[in-house]
């Protein structure tokens, strides 16, 4: 149990087009979703924090106008990344937090390059 | 504030020898304390987790850590490396579960 699922896993946009990246929790309601981004052999930086029905909490310096969150279900949360610029390029993923065990689990990732 | 420190970019080690990867936390409540594995190009999976219980916790593959809370720190080891062990480590606190801080990974390569 426990499955946090990603789509597209790989996708590649040309500069100035938007892009949507779905996490789905497929066997539990998530009350809580995270998004992180990862550079390349670096560590996971937290994006955002999104609850259910409710807006994102996002973390400083991240531009809550070009990365949009949306959490419209208890198990699924949408990242778009609006007007993508190659600086953009990254690995995105996304986490899923559900009541009781005290953990998150992970999805497998979106690999976005913006040429 | 809470945060992790991952001593050691990298670490080799030969197929069947000892693998210690180095993990200290600073936290100012009670930490949750986890361990993850990423293989390229692919999401984080959870080694094994540490909630308050047993200090000594096993996980996953062999692996095993030991909370010290006089020393900080939550070192990941496993007897016998495999091939196949060899990936990117990374080491987690958490207070409440909501807010997760990573370190900066330690890659392992396992030479033959």
């Amino acid at each position: 149990g426990a499955v946090v699922s990603q789509h597209p896993s790989r996708v590649i946009c040309k500069s100035g087009t938007s892009v949507k990246i779905e996490c789905r929790s497929l066997d539990f309601q998530a009350t809580t979703m995270f998004w992180y981004r990862q550079f390349p052999k670096q560590s996971l930086m937290l994006m955002a924090t999104s609850n259910e029905g409710s807006k994102a909490t996002y973390e400083q310096g991240v531009e809550k106008d070009k990365f949009l969150i949306n959490h419209a279900s208890l198990t699924l949360s949408t990242l778009t990344v609006t007007s993508a610029h190659p600086e953009d390029s990254s690995f995105y993923i996304c986490s899923a937090r559900r009541q009781g065990p005290h953990e998150q689990y992970f999805g497998p990732g979106t690999r976005l390059t913006v040429t | 504030a809470q945060s992790v420190t991952q001593l050691g970019s990298h670490v080799s080690v030969s197929e069947g020898a000892l693998v210690l990867l180095r993990c200290n936390y600073s936290s100012s409540v009670p930490p949750y304390l986890f361990w993850y594995v990423q293989y390229p190009n692919q999401g984080l999976q959870l080694l094994l987790k540490y909630t308050s219980a047993a200090t000594l916790v096993k996980g996953i593959n062999g692996f095993e850590a030991e909370f010290k809370k006089s020393e900080t720190s939550f070192h990941l080891t496993k007897p016998s490396a495999h091939m196949s062990d060899a990936a990117e480590y990374f080491c987690a606190v958490s207070d409440t579960g909501n807010q997760f801080y990573f370190g900066t990974g330690t890659s392992l390569t396992v030479i033959p």
